[in-house]
Order: structure tokens, then C-alpha cells, then sequence
């Protein structure tokens, strides 16, 4: 799986989006970009993937560069709940028998 | 998505004893693995959990520390053994469900284990 590299922290101000960048400038062609998230305490929670088209949930955005070599989580509208460490994972999404593999991730604050 | 239990939910131990903890899956899954979060740090793999056979263990992890078993397609145990202070962290246990397409991996709440 292709490395990633996160800033270790972002503060964000309560209602304003979060922008939360990741650059994986090894990707290959097959990887898809996911993106999960540990909120204090608890297990790591699934947020989106996407190979190479923006995707939206209704928990965020992807914006992924037309390179794909980096991109972008976007939550809308930051609440204090959203709180966690984000990571983002590079993996073939078809594959054998590997589990996810995690970085440091980005710790976001999100401030009232 | 796949719903995963976790038994116990956190737990103080004494060192030198042994804890087991339980991952029930609500539903039947293809893999299973456990990982270790140590304080402050990321998720780390500890091995996959083969249904009807011996678990694969990661570089560092060893079956006699870490014994697991899988009996069936929706249940997982993973013991500590011979605890140390060392061993305090979060075990969590996750899934891989196949999806069209591919697949997706979930996770359990954790267990949090402090070894005195």
C-alpha cells in the first residue's frame, strides 16, 4: 500500500469547514483513497473512499487531485463531536488477505 | 456496515496473569484481525484470525503472548499472556465484510486493558 503523509495536528473553529489534506504521491493506479476516524476511546470509524472522482457522503467530501498523488477530507460544518484523529489510507480495494495498515494520522481540535 | 461486540470493555489486571478478550461479529465475515493501540499511538496489527486454523502473526507478535482463536465465522478471542505494564492498551478487534466490488473493514469499540 502506498504511504501517506498527514500534518500530526489542525485546530478548526466550530460551524467553519474542516479541510484535512493527505498527500500520497506514490498511489498507483488500483489504489483507492480511504479515510477513517478514532474518536477518544473508541474504534476507528469508516468516513469515505474514493478512487479518482470527488465523492460525498453524508458525513464528508473527498476531493482527490486530478494526479491523485494528494487530497482533501472536507467536513462542511465542524461540530465539536468531530473531534478525532483522522487518518487516510491508500490501499488496492480488491485485494488478499492484508488488513488496513495505519499512519499517524491528523489530530483535528475543534474549537467552540 | 457490520456490527462488533467486544468483551470486556476495559479491564485492571495484576501482571504475570493472563486476560481473553471476546469479539463477536453480528453477522458471519470473511476476516478477522486484532490490533493493539498502545497510549498516545496508532493502530497496530497484531494478526489475522483464520477461522479453522492457526492466526498469522505480524512481525513483533507471537502466539504465545498472543494466543487466538476463531471457531466460527462470527466469533474471536485473543489472549494476553503473562502481562506486563507494557501491555496496557486498547485491543480492538475488526472485520473485513465483502461488499460488491471489494470489501470494507469495520471495527469494534476496543478493549481497554491496564496491566499493574
Amino acid at each position: 500500500d502506498a504511504k501517506t503523509t498527514q500534518p500530526p495536528s489542525m485546530d478548526c473553529a466550530e460551524g467553519r469547514a474542516a479541510n484535512l489534506p493527505c498527500n500520497h504521491s506514490t498511489i498507483s493506479g488500483n489504489e483507492y483513497v480511504y479515510w477513517y476516524r478514532q474518536i477518544h476511546s473508541q474504534g476507528p470509524q469508516y468516513i469515505i473512499h474514493g478512487l479518482k472522482n470527488n465523492e460525498t457522503n453524508e458525513m464528508a467530501s473527498l476531493i482527490i487531485t486530478e494526479d491523485r498523488k494528494s487530497s482533501t477530507l472536507i467536513l462542511p460544518h465542524a461540530t465539536l463531536r468531530d473531534t478525532a484523529v483522522y487518518y487516510c489510507i491508500v490501499r488496492v480495494r480488491v485485494t488478499g488477505r492484508r488488513a488496513l495498515t495505519f499512519g499517524s494520522g491528523t489530530r483535528l481540535q475543534v474549537q467552540p | 456496515s457490520a456490527v462488533i461486540s467486544q468483551k470486556p470493555s476495559r479491564d485492571i489486571c495484576q501482571r504475570g496473569t493472563s486476560l481473553t478478550i471476546q469479539c463477536q461479529v453480528d453477522s458471519q465475515v470473511t476476516m478477522m484481525f486484532w490490533y493493539r493501540q498502545q497510549p498516545g499511538q496508532s493502530l497496530t496489527l497484531i494478526a489475522t484470525a483464520n477461522q479453522g486454523s492457526e492466526a498469522t502473526y505480524e512481525s513483533g507478535f507471537v502466539i504465545d503472548k498472543f494466543p487466538i482463536s476463531r471457531p466460527n465465522l462470527t466469533f474471536s478471542t485473543l489472549t494476553v499472556s503473562n502481562m506486563s505494564p507494557e501491555d496496557s492498551s486498547i485491543y480492538l478487534c475488526s472485520v473485513r465484510r465483502d461488499l460488491a466490488g471489494g470489501y470494507e473493514q469495520f471495527f469494534g469499540p476496543g478493549t481497554r486493558l491496564t496491566v499493574l
